[in-house]
């Protein structure tokens, strides 16, 4: 089955530390690759993906993940966290599935940023 | 260029009576596909719809309908409403043939019953 594990609910940083946020994923083929972030009341806004080639991928304000198929991971990264990075962040896994392509998410990981 | 914009931003409803959200695609996007964000989850597909046409449905209820319009806007509508339907719904839309990682995400309606 397909799916997406954050295995961290929420995380707290202090503003100017580095991040990382861990993303596993189940997928039977080679997967598509997302993170997105979602401010509160907000819709989700599309950080970086992945589908083929380089595994460091770059993406928004400053972010990075790296898809490494060996451990079925998808790391967001960041090397130094600003107080407007908190957020929730998503991690998805998508792709085509009888002729119509969707996305599964994970449940999210909530980011804290300390002053 | 208006990305997606969903209607109504936020609703009230009680238990057993009926809603209508309403999502209009990014320009030049023909597909939309809804999600349901329980508070504290991530979104769960619910159903895509193509050509007027339902695609494919998540693991939902026969309560959960939708429809798209020629001009491919499109409705969900959910029947006899349940305090476990309160959520974000969120409208996701994207041009069939694009391919991957395309899509684009509206702000979503928060809908509470009580």
């Amino acid at each position: 089955a397909q799916s997406v594990t954050q295995p961290d609910i929420h995380i707290t940083v202090s503003e100017g530390a580095s991040l990382e946020l861990r993303c596993n994923y189940s997928y039977g083929a080679t997967p598509y690759l997302f993170w997105y972030v979602q401010s509160p009341g907000q819709g989700l806004q599309l950080l970086l993906k992945y589908f083929s080639g380089d595994t460091l991928v770059q993406g928004i304000k400053g972010f990075e993940a790296e898809f490494k198929r060996s451990q079925s991971s998808f790391n967001l990264r960041k090397p130094s966290v600003h107080w407007s990075d908190a957020a929730e962040y998503f991690c998805a896994v998508g792709g085509l599935t009888s002729g119509t392509y969707k996305y599964i998410f994970g449940t999210g990981t909530r980011l804290k940023v300390l002053a | 260029d208006a990305g997606v914009t969903q209607s109504p931003t936020h609703l009230i409803k009680t238990r057993g009576q009926q809603v209508t959200l309403r999502c209009s695609p990014k320009s030049g996007h023909d597909t939309v596909s809804w999600y349901q964000q329980a508070l504290g989850q991530g979104p769960q597909f619910i159903f895509q719809y193509y050509e007027e046409e339902e695609r494919q449905r998540g693991n939902f209820p026969d309560r959960f309908s939708g429809h798209q319009f020629p001009n491919y806007s499109s409705e969900l509508n959910v029947n006899a409403l349940l305090l476990g339907d309160s959520a974000l719904y969120l409208c996701a839309s994207s041009l069939e043939g694009q391919g991957a990682g395309k899509a684009f995400f509206g702000q979503g309606t928060r809908l509470t019953v009580v």
